[in-house]
């Protein structure tokens, strides 16, 4: 069964202090990850699609990076309007949806 | 070109009543998903439409059903509503071979 883990579950940090979200991943031939920020009550917005292990995509202050085993989100200088929940989703063979993680909620102070 | 829309955003319903949730696809996406996301939960998967046929099932009893129009938009009906499926129901649309899935705002469904 495919397996998504997000770490931190909660994230706080000062306006301009970088850091990085992690998503580890158990799953039998992987497709694609897939990035999605979600702000309260609404639907996730799509960020990034990772495929390969040693791609990287960017994203004004977001970086996505992958290995056979994870993904982290950078977060470079972070501002206020950075703040709400980045969800880390799978898409493997023989499955014809997503299987997310829980989500990292990233507050950022000023 | 316009994004994923869903109808209603906010519905609150009585335990063992019926619901119907609607969803509009982006244009020229011919895949639905349907997505349950508790509080502080991820999106946990529904069933898929494509073209108009249910092309998978996530671990949703019978009850949870849908339908897929001739111009891509989709409905979830949920039967016999119980106080656990409140949740924000999500609805995603994409187009293979692309493999991104884009997503409404949510419907809040609130069972009493």
């Amino acid at each position: 069964e495919d397996q998504v883990t997000q770490s931190p579950e909660a994230l706080r940090l000062q306006e301009g202090e970088s850091s990085s979200l992690n998503c580890s991943y158990t799953v039998s031939g992987l497709r694609g990850l897939f990035w999605y920020r979600q702000d309260p009550g609404k639907g996730p917005e799509f960020l990034f699609t990772l495929y390969s292990a040693g791609e990287e995509k960017e994203k004004e202050r977001l970086k996505a990076t992958l290995t056979k085993k994870e993904s982290f989100l950078h977060i470079t200088a972070p501002k206020p309007e950075d703040s709400a929940t980045y969800l880390c989703a799978v898409l493997t063979t023989g499955r014809r949806a997503l299987t997310f993680g829980s989500g990292t909620r990233l507050q950022v102070q000023p | 070109e316009t994004g994923v829309t869903q109808s209603p955003t906010h519905l609150i319903k009585t335990r063992g009543q019926q619901v119907t949730l609607r969803c509009s696809s982006q244009s020229g996406h011919n895949t639905v998903s349907w997505y349950q996301q508790a509080l502080g939960q991820g999106p946990q998967f529904i069933f898929q439409y494509y073209r108009e046929e249910e092309n998978g099932r996530g671990n949703f009893p019978p009850r949870f059903s849908g339908l897929q129009f001739p111009n891509y938009s989709s409905e979830l009906n949920v039967n016999a509503l119980e106080l656990d499926d409140s949740a924000l129901y999500l609805c995603a649309s994409s187009l293979p071979p692309n493999t991104e899935a884009f997503f409404g705002q949510g419907t809040r469904l609130t069972v009493v």
